[in-house]
């Protein structure tokens, strides 16, 4: 049973616009989500973090809203450079486990 | 500072062998976990070390599946009499303190390409 989803497998975006990311849950215990990015041939590299106190982290190009009422998380990176093209996932975990659980990733391109 | 480094990068095997994955994590990161990535799905977790001790296998698809990390560092994932639906991409992570969250960020290795034949 997927916990974490990630409903678009793929997005295109032109460069300088903005790309946004979808990812959905269901376990309401989940209190700490993430966003990695994914290279091929590379493993996955920590992107932003929001804690489940927040609806709201931003660092840089890049902010992750969280939305717990809808189960709802989104990555905005703005503005997209063709550097982006990759795979995003997100992950949620909780205070009472170790486990991080992962989204199927959606494939970003962005177009110069 | 090196990263996590994972050996072999690709491995093609023949069904019912078995095989040995290697992960090296960052140096003094405390929790190593495993994963795996089957096409078209997502990071499916396998375990998670904290030192040298597993306090949670539940992701081990079998008995077939087995680990182990010696010293707090190095961890092999062995699989045993491979099936066809073993084949993915293994990767490995470590953290600083195995928290799970609020910070401990997961470090990934660049994976093992697992194909079974």
């Amino acid at each position: 049973d997927q916990q974490v989803k990630q409903n678009s497998p793929s997005l295109s975006v032109q460069e300088g616009r903005i790309s946004i990311l979808n990812c959905d849950y269901t376990n309401s215990m989940f209190d700490y989500f993430l966003w990695y990015k994914k290279y091929p041939a590379e493993g996955p590299t920590f992107l932003i973090s929001i804690s489940s106190i927040k609806d709201k982290n931003e660092d840089g190009r890049f902010t992750v809203f969280l939305n717990k009422s809808a189960k709802h998380l989104s990555l905005h990176i703005v503005p997209s450079q063709p550097g982006d093209s990759a795979v995003y996932f997100c992950a949620a975990s909780s205070n009472t486990g170790n486990q991080f659980y992962f989204g199927t990733g959606t494939s970003l391109t962005v177009i110069p | 500072g090196a990263g996590v480094s994972q050996s072999p990068s690709n491995k093609v095997t023949e069904k019912g062998k078995d095989v040995e994955l290697r992960c090296d994590p960052i140096s003094g990161h405390t929790a190593l976990y495993w994963y795996r990535q089957s096409l078209g799905q997502g990071l499916e977790f396998l375990i998670y070390f904290q030192g040298n001790s597993a306090p949670d296998k539940s992701g081990l698809p079998s008995d077939r599946f087995s680990a182990e990390r010696t010293g707090g560092s190095v961890s092999t994932l062995t699989i045993q009499r491979t099936q066809q639906e073993d084949s993915a991409v293994y990767l490995c992570a470590s953290s600083q303190d195995g928290t799970g969250h609020q910070g401990d960020t997961q470090y990934f290795g660049p994976g093992t390409r697992l194909t079974v034949l």
